[in-house]
């Protein structure tokens, strides 16, 4: 079946620290790859997305770059601020398999962003 | 503004007390899906609608029924609660292959 690992949290920095969360998956066909963030008290939203390989996905000062070879879907960002404070969601839909194109999500990883 | 919208954002409810938990979509989207978020587990889908009248069981079921007698509207009922559905619920809508666009979640205590 198709499966999406993160890293655990929770990851601690300091204000513009350089941040990686990884996320790796496995999933039937050609998945698109999806992050999402969850800020304290509210639903997901969607933060950015590559639908193939080689894509590139960018939001708000964020990047991840869907890889194939590698089945990841690793999330960066040069220099975070404190309202980055969130836990962060790795997500894939697969292409080949039903469940009306259902959301298959990570765990979750919690970043702390701290002055 | 585009949003899926949750009733009641908090319910604290006793055991075996039937409850309805509402979700409302203005995308005219056609997939709705319930999902449950726990600690360390992520988010499970519970249910979902890939149209109106056309439901069906996702990951974790047991002890929840949906309905979906028109577009825009997808309840949760829980006929029989127990302790161990309390979660935290969230309500999505999309279109094929394309995102998700979630509610802002229903905090469930089931005493």
């Amino acid at each position: 079946g198709n499966s999406v690992t993160q890293m655990e949290g929770p990851v601690t920095l300091s204000e513009e620290a350089f941040l990686t969360i990884n996320c790796t998956y496995t999933a039937t066909g050609y998945p698109s790859l999806f992050w999402y963030v969850q800020y304290p008290g509210e639903g997901l939203q969607l933060l950015l997305k590559a639908t193939k390989a080689d894509d590139k996905g960018s939001n708000k000062g964020f990047e991840a770059t869907y890889r194939k070879e590698t089945t990841s879907f690793h999330l960066e960002k040069g220099s975070v601020q404190v309202s980055d404070s969130a836990v962060y969601f790795c997500a894939l839909i697969a292409t080949l398999t039903g469940g009306g194109n259902k959301l298959t999500f990570g765990t979750g990883t919690q970043l702390k962003v701290e002055l | 503004e585009a949003q899926v919208t949750q009733n009641p954002r908090y319910l604290i409810t006793v055991t075996g007390k039937k409850l309805t938990v509402t979700c409302s979509q203005n995308m005219n989207h056609e997939y709705m899906s319930w999902y449950r978020q726990d600690p360390g587990l992520g988010l499970r889908q519970i249910y979902y609608s890939m149209n109106v009248e056309v439901t069906d069981k996702g990951d974790v079921p047991e002890g929840y029924k949906v309905s979906r007698k028109e577009k825009r509207n997808f309840p949760l009922i829980l006929e029989s609660p127990s302790p161990n559905q309390t979660s935290l619920y969230f309500c999505a809508s999309k279109r094929a292959w394309t995102e998700a666009f979630f509610g802002q979640g229903t905090r469930l205590t089931v005493v």
